[in-house]
């Protein structure tokens, strides 16, 4: 059983300070690594892509990935009330499977 | 383009009653994805479609058919529906290619008493 984990939180994070979002993947062969933010009683929709090792940014986003430990992150920076939502990290298990497995989220309150 | 479109928003059935939950994209991708999410939890895959007339299962099949007559609809059926199957049901596309992302309709709310 291909497993995504997440720490389901509540995450509370003061406005403008990092709030930091993990995720563990057991299938060591996975290739891609998709973080999907969704707010309440809306569908999830895509932050940031990552497939290589190492970070990747993207305004206030930053995605990290280490394939060794089997680990992938988001960093979200000088936090807004707006980022408080759940995040949903996904897993492609290879580049020809077009399936993801997602993680059971972790919700995140930005406290103003 | 509308992206994708589910129908309908809201259902209440009764256990035993049947239906279909609609899902249409306009965007011409091979992938499309049923996926259900309960209460605090993560979405788990139901079946899926890479191209007209191919389908196969995902994690959670069993209370479910689909098919694909098209590249723009993907129906999923519930045939005797049980109170486990109370869920959020989100429809997905994509198109070809590992890196292209998945566009989530705005899902069907499900409720069987």
């Amino acid at each position: 059983q291909k497993e995504v984990e997440q720490n389901s939180g509540p995450l509370s994070v003061p406005e403008g300070a990092i709030a930091s979002l993990n995720c563990t993947y057991s299938d060591r062969g996975s290739q891609s690594f998709f973080w999907y933010r969704q707010y309440s009683g809306k569908s999830p929709e895509l932050i940031m892509f990552i497939y290589s090792n190492g970070d990747k940014e993207d305004g206030r986003f930053t995605a990290q990935l280490n394939k060794a430990s089997q680990y992938v992150s988001l960093l979200i920076r000088d936090s807004q009330p707006s980022d408080s939502a759940t995040y949903l990290c996904a897993v492609q298990s290879n580049f020809g499977n077009e399936k993801l497995t997602f993680g059971t989220g972790t919700r995140l309150t930005i406290i103003p | 383009n509308a992206g994708v479109t589910q129908t309908p928003k809201f259902r209440i059935l009764k256990i035993g009653q049947s239906m279909t939950l609609q899902c249409t994209q306009d965007m011409n991708h091979n992938y499309m994805y049923w996926y259900r999410q309960d209460p605090g939890m993560g979405l788990k895959l139901i079946y899926y479609s890479v191209g007209a007339g191919i389908t196969d299962k995902g994690e959670v099949p069993n209370g479910y058919n689909v098919s694909r007559s098209t590249t723009e609809d993907f129906p999923l059926r519930l045939e005797l529906a049980a109170p486990s199957q109370t869920s959020v049901y989100f429809c997905a596309s994509k198109g070809r290619g590992g890196f292209y992302e998945q566009y989530f309709g705005p899902g069907t709310r499900l409720t069987v008493t």
